[in-house]
């Protein structure tokens, strides 16, 4: 089934540290986002990206770093991981034909990070 | 600037109909949302209007009226299992802008 997966489900790590969360999808979407979501605050936008060459900020960006290495894969990094960032993060897909209904995104199952 | 407005939580019976309202004010709309999520689960599509009217796909309907800034998602015949988060977004553009959600509990 074409799928949007997410690596790892789930993470724990401490203050300071490097983090890589990883998206990879074989929906052949050439627009791919990522959001974190806290408790409370719905989903906010990080960055997203719509095609290989193509980055840009979200809204809430300080202290991400994203790399879109493929159509098919789009990284997420936390340069130096705060207790703040702790969230459930969700990486999505889209299309950006005509025909299709709206452009609805597509959802990865989400990466719970804990930092410490 | 951007705002999105949904109730926080809901009540409602098993087999009872619910509407869940969401208000908006974006500096641009290109089509409304709707998506169910599970606690700790993905988002999943429901629903999309971009003009005017109401969209029925089975038990559930959206409505949309842009000159009120207003839509609402309909559930009818609720079962156990629509026991969610329902999700308002607008498309500003290229970008969906969340509201917060409304939890929604469904009681036998």
């Amino acid at each position: 089934d074409a799928d949007v997966t997410q690596t790892p489900r789930n993470r724990i790590t401490k203050t300071g540290k490097r983090i890589m969360l990883e998206c990879s999808q074989t929906k052949g979407h050439d627009r791919m986002y990522w959001y974190r979501q806290d408790p409370g605050l719905g989903l906010q936008l990080i960055y997203y990206s719509f095609d290989v060459k193509d980055i840009n900020k979200g809204e809430i960006s300080d202290g991400y770093s994203v790399s879109r290495q493929a159509q098919a894969k789009f990284s997420l990094s936390l340069e130096s991981a705060i207790p703040n960032q702790t969230a459930l993060y969700f990486c999505a897909t889209s299309a950006s034909q005509a025909g299709t209904p709206g452009g609805e995104q597509f959802f990865g199952p989400g990466t719970r990070l804990t930092v410490l | 600037g951007q705002n999105i407005d949904q109730p926080t939580e809901m009540t409602a019976t098993e087999g009872a109909i619910v509407q869940i309202n969401c208000t908006y004010q974006t500096s641009g709309f290109n089509g409304l949302f709707w998506y169910q999520q599970h606690a700790g689960e993905a988002p999943t599509f429901l629903s999309y209007n971009v003009l005017d009217g109401l969209e029925e796909k089975g038990r559930f309907s959206s409505f949309l009226s842009r000159s009120k800034g207003y839509s609402y998602l309909l559930l009818k015949e609720l079962q156990m299992k629509d026991s969610a988060s329902y999700l308002c977004a607008v498309r500003d553009t290229d970008k969906l802008i969340f509201g917060t959600g409304t939890r929604l509990q469904v009681f036998p």
